[in-house]
């Protein structure tokens, strides 16, 4: 099975109103990042947290990284519809060569 | 844009043909890497190039054969697809594979159909 795996699957949300994702992993890691894709395009970069950062900000976005529990937190703040899209995230574990296993995704739907 | 550009966006092709897919990055990145992206199912790894040299394959068919003839350019080169193939090929590459605390640049992928 993927090495993260997010949750919710998919979320609706009004626009203004945060959104948070969750991903939970099962091995040690080195990093973790978050990516954002639009519908049948590529994946965007959005954040990486190290495995001894607890929480990391960058615009409307903050990431926290729980790593007793294998788990970590994105959360978008005032969100728009332009927000709309699907949410991974990836690890790099020591298991796996450090190379990005990416989980199964958060599909956000932001309503005007 | 993300530096990294896939050619063709969509491509439509029988269980016969023999088509290959492009990469292209000029971020001076010296890992390049595939994956396959089907509905409903996780990003799947398939190959790994550093360097130059294949580092990971991720028990990938055989009618799936990787090409990488600089650190800029990746090809994969597709013979005798089965309809299950059909899925979103993205391919994506970082500064240094397997290098800690690097981000992945992802092209727009290729969307792939076989008929």
């Amino acid at each position: 099975s993927q090495q993260g795996e997010e949750d919710p699957q998919a979320l609706s949300i009004q626009e203004g109103e945060n959104a948070t994702m969750n991903c939970s992993y099962k091995t040690s890691i080195n990093n973790l990042q978050w990516y954002r894709q639009n519908s049948g395009r590529g994946l965007v970069h959005l954040i990486l947290i190290r495995s001894n950062e607890r929480e990391k900000h960058s615009g409307r976005l903050r990431v926290t990284l729980d790593t007793s529990k294998k788990s970590s937190s994105l959360l978008i703040t005032a969100s728009r519809a332009a927000d709309t899209a699907s949410y991974f995230c990836a690890t790099d574990a020591h298991n796996a060569g450090n190379m990005l296993t990416f989980g199964g995704g958060t599909r956000l739907m932001v309503k005007p | 844009e993300t530096g990294v550009t896939q050619t063709p966006r969509h491509l439509v092709m029988g269980m016969t043909n023999k088509k290959s897919l492009k990469c292209e990055q000029h971020l001076g990145h010296n890992a390049m890497y595939w994956y396959k992206q089907s509905a409903k199912k996780p990003l799947e790894l398939m190959f790994v190039y550093n360097f130059k040299e294949q580092t990971e394959n991720n028990s990938v068919p055989s009618r799936f054969s990787p090409e990488c003839p600089n650190s800029s350019h990746l090809f994969l080169h597709l013979h005798t697809l089965q309809p299950e193939d059909s899925a979103l090929y993205l391919c994506a590459s970082s500064q240094d594979g397997g290098q800690l605390n690097t981000e992945a640049f992802f092209g727009q992928g290729t969307r792939l159909t076989v008929v």
